[in-house]
């Protein structure tokens, strides 16, 4: 059982698309976190909801909007896709010590 | 904002060789992280630190949390093949956002 799981793993679509990730965690944590991993590995965070509230929203252009359904779901959304969207997305889920464990990443490539 | 300030960037090492990478900041956190993350995956929590002090080992990984709080280190004995990939270090201040180093790529020479 993947603790945290992403889908889809892969996803390689044209400038100006629309596309959705999607993650859940089975670990009954309250909040999740989504980063985005550049090309030089860098990890930075995008969002993070807390219970199905958004708790931080770290200047993410408006293209991108998060949804949680429920505390176990936190899917983004990316409106109009750009070449510099083209990255590594990685959910993450939280423990009440503050640990925050991650899925295996969708990598996004936009042509 | 908040930066870790994580070195070295890059190591190239003989197997069986000891490593030791650290993350210094001028801001005090009081939570320390170190994550490794092989290609193609997520990263994977290896240590986490919660004291001033504190030695944590797993494995033959050992993690410190720096006394005055703006630094940990990570140390790796007798590296392995599976060893290589990037390490980084993260840490929680007040709030809830975990800020991450820029990552230490490890290669090992077999």
């Amino acid at each position: 059982d993947t603790a945290v799981s992403q889908t889809p793993k892969y996803l390689v679509t044209q400038m100006g698309n629309d596309k959705s990730i999607k993650c859940e965690q089975n670990l009954g944590h309250d909040t999740m976190y989504w980063y985005k991993q550049d090309s030089k590995k860098f990890l930075k965070i995008m969002f993070s909801y807390n219970n199905k509230e958004l708790i931080i929203n770290e200047t993410v252009p408006n293209r991108f909007s998060p949804k949680s359904p429920d505390k176990a779901h936190l899917n983004l959304h990316i409106n109009s896709l750009e070449l510099g969207d083209s990255a590594v997305y990685f959910c993450a889920s939280l423990t009440n010590t503050g640990e925050l464990f991650f899925g295996e990443g969708s990598r996004l490539t936009v042509l | 904002g908040q930066q870790l300030n994580q070195s070295p960037q890059s190591m190239f090492i003989q197997e069986g060789e000891d490593v030791s990478m650290n993350c210094t900041s001028s801001s005090i956190f009081n939570t320390w992280l170190w994550y490794k993350q092989d290609p193609g995956e997520g990263p994977v929590l290896l240590i986490a630190l919660y004291k001033a002090g504190e030695l944590t080992s797993n494995g033959r990984l050992t993690a410190q949390f720096g006394i005055t709080r703006k630094d940990s280190f990570l140390n790796i004995s007798a590296s392995i093949p599976s060893d290589v990939g990037i390490y980084f270090c993260a840490g929680w201040r007040y709030g809830n956002k975990l800020v991450f180093g820029a990552g230490t790529i490890l290669r090992v020479k077999s």
